[in-house]
C-alpha cells in the first residue's frame, strides 16, 4: 500500500500531550516527516528522520516510530500548536513520496 | 535566508495549460532536489512530482504523469511546472519545496492558486 493514514482529529488540553500517529507499510522501510500547517500558510516542517527538529521547533515536539506506525507528539501543548498535521514519507516502491492523510489538532 | 517563491498561477478551462515558476535564493540550487506539492481547496496535502539537483531525474504522482512537465534551470535559480490537459480536479495551491538532505521537505514558498474551471 502506498498510503499513510492518520487519524482526522484530535483535542488535547491545554499543557498536555498528545500523541499523533501515522500508519503505512512504507514506514517499515522508510522514515517519516512531520509537518505542520495553520490556516492560510504554508507547511512547516516540525520533525525530520523519525525524532529530529530542525532549528527553530520548540523541543515539546518529537517523533518516533515503530513497525508501521510513526507518531508526533506534542509534550506540554500550547495554544499556538493548533492545526493540522501531516506525515509524509516515500511509498513503498521507493519512488515516490506520499503524505498522511492529515490530523487536526485542536487545544482546549 | 533560503526563500522559494512560487509564481504564474490562474485561472485556465479545462484541456488548457498553464506554466508554474518558482524562484529560488538563499542555499546553492543545483545541490538540492526539489518539488512540487499541491493542495486542493480545503483538503490535504499532495505530492505531485520532484525532480534531482541536475535536473536529469524526475519523478510524477500517476495522477499527473503524462501531463505535468517538471524542469529547471540551474543558471537562473529556478523551476518549472509545465500543466497540460488540466483537469478541474487539478485545481489547488501550489507549492515548491525543497527536498532536504534528510529526503525531507525542509522549506517551502508560500504557493501559488491554480483554478481549472470553465
Amino acid at each position: 500500500s502506498s498510503e499513510l493514514t492518520q487519524d482526522p482529529a484530535v483535542s488535547v488540553a491545554l499543557g498536555q500531550t498528545v500523541r499523533i500517529t501515522c500508519q503505512g507499510d512504507s514506514l517499515r522501510s522508510y522514515y517519516a516527516s512531520w509537518y505542520q500547517q495553520k490556516p492560510g500558510q504554508a507547511p512547516v516542517l516540525v520533525i525530520y528522520a523519525k525524532n529530529n527538529r530542525p532549528s527553530g521547533i520548540p523541543d515539546r515536539f518529537s517523533g518516533s516510530s515503530s513497525g508501521n506506525t510513526a507518531s508526533l507528539t506534542i509534550t506540554g501543548a500550547q495554544a499556538e500548536d493548533e492545526g493540522d498535521y501531516y506525515c509524509n514519507s516515500r511509498d513503498s516502491s521507493g519512488n515516490h513520496y506520499v503524505f498522511g492523510t492529515g490530523t487536526k489538532v485542536t487545544v482546549l | 535566508e533560503v526563500q522559494l517563491l512560487e509564481s504564474g498561477g490562474g485561472l485556465v478551462q479545462p484541456g488548457g495549460s498553464l506554466r508554474l515558476s518558482c524562484a529560488a535564493s538563499g542555499f546553492t540550487f543545483s545541490r538540492y532536489a526539489m518539488s512540487w506539492v499541491r493542495q486542493a481547496p480545503g483538503k490535504g496535502l499532495e505530492w505531485v512530482s520532484s525532480i534531482s539537483g541536475s535536473g536529469s531525474s524526475t519523478s510524477y504522482a500517476d495522477s499527473v504523469k503524462g501531463r505535468f512537465t517538471f524542469s529547471r534551470d540551474n543558471s537562473k535559480n529556478t523551476l518549472h511546472l509545465q500543466m497540460n490537459s488540466l483537469r478541474a480536479e487539478d485545481t489547488a495551491v501550489y507549492y515548491c519545496p525543497r527536498v532536504g538532505p534528510q529526503d525531507d521537505f525542509d522549506y517551502w514558498g508560500q504557493g501559488t492558486l491554480v483554478t481549472v474551471s470553465s
